[in-house]
C-alpha cells in the first residue's frame, strides 16, 4: 500500500507569492490533516479535512487555507507569503477524522520564503 | 505554560539502557499519539493511547488519565532509536484540537 505522498519535497518562494502543497493520503483514507514545523514553534495543528469539509481548524491566519476533493487528496494554500512562513509541512492521512485515529505522515514539504 | 509538556527534552543513553520519556497535559484530552521524527523531517506514529498502556516491540507506552500523564518506554535501547518523540493530545475544549509538546531529542550512543 502507497503511503502519503506529499508534493512538492521542496519549495523556495518569494515575500507576497502565494504556495499550493498538495497531499495525497494513502488510499481508503478520508481525512486528511496539515501541520507546519518550525524550530522555534515546534509542531502545529493547521487543519483536518473530511469528506471534503473542514472539520477542525488550529490557530492560523486566514492566509492559510485548504480544501479536499472527492478523492481524498487534499491542497493547502498559502497566500502572501511572510518570512515566517518558512517551515516543514507535514500532513497525516487517517480512516476518519480526529479523536486519535491512527495517523499515517508524509514526508513533509519544506517551504522557504525569500 | 504549554498545555503538553515533555520531559526531559534532551536524553542521551548508552546502548541496551532503558529510556523513559514523559508527557503532561493541563487539559481533557479524548487520546494521545507518540510519534517519532527522524532527521530528515519523516515522522512515524507509533502508538495512539486512550486509556491504558500499549507495547509493540521493544516500545511501550502508557498513559494515566486521571494524572494526565503518559510515558513511552524502550527497551533495550539501541542507535536506530535515534530520533526526535513528540506526543500529541486531541483536545477537547470546543472545537477538537491536536496539541503537540515540544518533543524529546533522544541520542543512543553505541
Amino acid at each position: 500500500k502507497a503511503g502519503v505522498t506529499q508534493t512538492p519535497r521542496y519549495l523556495i518562494k518569494t515575500r507576497g507569492q502565494q504556495v499550493t502543497l498538495s497531499c495525497s493520503p494513502i488510499s481508503g483514507h478520508r481525512s486528511v490533516s496539515w501541520y507546519q514545523q518550525t524550530p522555534g514553534q515546534g509542531l502545529q495543528f493547521l487543519f483536518e479535512y473530511f469528506s471534503e469539509t473542514q472539520r477542525n481548524k488550529g490557530n492560523f491566519p486566514g492566509r492559510f487555507s485548504g480544501r479536499q476533493f472527492s478523492n481524498s487528496r487534499s491542497e493547502m494554500n498559502v497566500s502572501t507569503l511572510e518570512l515566517g512562513d518558512s517551515a516543514l509541512y507535514l500532513c497525516a492521512s487517517s480512516l476518519g477524522p480526529g479523536q486519535g485515529r491512527s495517523a499515517f505522515f508524509g514526508q513533509g514539504t519544506r517551504l522557504t520564503v525569500v | 505554560k504549554n498545555e503538553v509538556e515533555q520531559s526531559p527534552q534532551n536524553l542521551t543513553a548508552q546502548e541496551g539502557e532503558f529510556i523513559t520519556i514523559n508527557c503532561s497535559y493541563s487539559v481533557g484530552i479524548s487520546a494521545l499519539h507518540w510519534l517519532q521524527q527522524h532527521p530528515g523531517g519523516g515522522i512515524v506514529s507509533l502508538f495512539m493511547l486512550s486509556s491504558g498502556k500499549k507495547k509493540h516491540g521493544r516500545l511501550i507506552a502508557t498513559i494515566n488519565i486521571q494524572e494526565k500523564h503518559s510515558s513511552l518506554h524502550i527497551t533495550a535501547s539501541h542507535p536506530r532509536d535515534s530520533a526526535v518523540y513528540i506526543c500529541a493530545v486531541w483536545i477537547i475544549q470546543g472545537a477538537q484540537k491536536l496539541v503537540f509538546g515540544q518533543g524529546t531529542r533522544l541520542t543512543i550512543n553505541p
